[in-house]
C-alpha cells in the first residue's frame, strides 16, 4: 500500500539554525513526492515537489531530494526564520491523483 | 481566480443535526476531494470526485455524503452530526495532467 511517515514534532529551533524534517514513504509504482506547509488558521500550501528519483525540489530556501533507494524525501533548510514557523506535511501522490499525507510536523522558530 | 473556496469558515452543530459544507473552485479542475484534519493524524481522505457525476469513497467516508453535479462545486453533507466529526475540513482540487493539489482555507466544525 501507500503511506507516509514523518518525524514527530513539535520541533523548536532558534533563528538561523539548520532544519531537517525526516520523511519516508511506502508506495507502489513511482509516486510524486511533496512538502506542504500550513500556517496557523490557513489551508495547506504547496512548498515543493519532486516527480522522479533523484529530483530535488526547492522553494524559499527549503530543499528535499527524492531518494528512491532509501524511500525518503527529507526537508532541509540551512537557516530558518521566525516566519517559517508552521506545520509541515510530507505527502505522496500515486496513480489516480490519490494523495497520502504524513501526520505533520509542527515547527516553531524562536528569535 | 479565487482558487478553492469553502463556506462556512466556522460551524457549531448539536449532535444529530445535519448540514452541508460548501466547496467551489473556479480553475476548471476535474478532480476534487474532501479531507478531515485531526491532531496527530494528518489529513484523511473522506470522499473524492474525478469529474461531474462521479464520486467515490476515501479512507473515512462513514457519516458523510457527497455529490458532484457541476465541475465547480463539491458539497459535503453531514447527515446526522456526531461529536466524532468535530474536525477541520479541507476541500482540494487538482487539474488533470498536473500533480499539484490546491487547498481551500478550511471549515472548522464543532459538534456538541
Amino acid at each position: 500500500g501507500n503511506s507516509v511517515t514523518q518525524m514527530e514534532g513539535p520541533v523548536t529551533l532558534s533563528e538561523e539554525a539548520f532544519l531537517t524534517i525526516n520523511c519516508t514513504y511506502t508506495a507502489t509504482g513511482y509516486p510524486s513526492l511533496f512538502w506542504y506547509v500550513q500556517y496557523p488558521g490557513e489551508g495547506l500550501q504547496l512548498l515543493l515537489k519532486a516527480t522522479k528519483a533523484d529530483d530535488k525540489g526547492s522553494n524559499k530556501g527549503f530543499e528535499a531530494t527524492y531518494r528512491k533507494e532509501t524511500t525518503s524525501f527529507h526537508l532541509e533548510k540551512g537557516s530558518v526564520q521566525v516566519s517559517d514557523s508552521a506545520v509541515y506535511f510530507c505527502a505522496l501522490m500515486n496513480t489516480g491523483n490519490q494523495f497520502y499525507f504524513g501526520t505533520g510536523t509542527s515547527l516553531t522558530v524562536i528569535p | 481566480n479565487a482558487g478553492v473556496t469553502q463556506t462556512p469558515k466556522f460551524q457549531v452543530l448539536k449532535t444529530g443535526q445535519s448540514m452541508t459544507l460548501q466547496c467551489a473552485q473556479d480553475m476548471n479542475h476535474e478532480y476534487m476531494s474532501w479531507y478531515r484534519q485531526d491532531p496527530g493524524m494528518g489529513l484523511r481522505l473522506i470522499h473524492y470526485s474525478v469529474g461531474a457525476g462521479i464520486t467515490d469513497q476515501g479512507e473515512v467516508p462513514n457519516g458523510y455524503n457527497v455529490s458532484r453535479s457541476t465541475t465547480e462545486d463539491f458539497p459535503l453533507r453531514l447527515l446526522s452530526a456526531a461529536p466524532s466529526q468535530t474536525s477541520v475540513y479541507f476541500c482540494a482540487s487538482i487539474h488533470p495532467g498536473a500533480d499539484t493539489q490546491y487547498f481551500g482555507p478550511g471549515t472548522r466544525l464543532t459538534v456538541l
